[in-house]
């Protein structure tokens, strides 16, 4: 079965720095992986989307993710931390239509 | 578009009471979800729906039922509620494509069972 794992359960960043949340993917099929973002009491929307098209993807709000085979990652980032960037993100595998979900990383942005 | 709607957005049952949460999609998608949310743990699928009167069980289906009798709408039953369902349930729908499809998300619905 496909899983992702991200590292790090929090990350606190200053406003303005770099953010970048980790993700490893075990697969032994090229993968679909996502990310999506769920800022505070909602729903949880999509920042981006690995497709096997391009190893840089671009998503929404300035995010990017590079997939790496070799080293079995998605690692999301962001060049400067903006305060509205504070929400929980996830990593996500897709497996026959059904989404495994990694256990989050809560970013907080501090001022 | 409504995209994705969930009700209630509450509830607060006791041990052994039933309820049914209602999620409904208007983007004419194929393909729905139900998710439980609980920290330090991500999103579990506990069933999902491929079409209208269809579901199959996900990754935590026990204590849950489902049903799909309209395309837009996808129903998560709990017969008799426990402590240990106490979480934020989220539905979510999608249109099957070549694997890139995506998933969209309702509000959630934050249950508490005493």
């Amino acid at each position: 079965a496909q899983s992702v794992t991200q590292l790090g359960s929090h990350v606190s960043v200053s406003e303005g720095a770099l953010v970048l949340l980790r993700c490893n993917y075990s697969s032994s099929v090229p993968p679909y992986l996502f990310w999506y973002v769920q800022y505070p009491n909602q729903g949880l929307q999509l920042l981006l989307k690995y497709t096997s098209a391009a190893t840089l993807v671009k998503g929404i709000n300035g995010f990017e993710a590079e997939f790496k085979k070799s080293e079995t990652s998605f690692h999301l980032t962001k060049p400067s931390a903006h305060m509205s960037d504070a929400a929980e993100y996830f990593c996500a595998v897709r497996t026959d239509y059904k989404l495994s979900f990694g256990a989050g990383t809560t970013v907080t942005v501090r001022a | 578009n409504a995209g994705v709607t969930q009700t209630p957005k509450f509830r607060v049952l006791k041990t052994g009471q039933s309820m049914t949460l209602l999620c409904a999609q208007d983007m004419n998608h194929e393909y729905m979800y139900w998710y439980r949310q609980d920290p330090g743990m991500g999103l579990r699928l506990i069933h999902y729906s491929v079409g209208e009167g269809t579901t199959a069980k996900g990754e935590v289906p026990d204590g849950y039922n489902v049903s799909r009798l309209k395309k837009q709408n996808f129903l998560l039953g709990l017969e008799s509620a426990a402590p240990s369902q106490t979480s934020v349930y989220f539905c979510a729908s999608s249109y099957p494509t070549s694997g890139t499809d995506t998933q969209y998300f309702g509000p959630g619905t934050r249950l508490t069972v005493l």
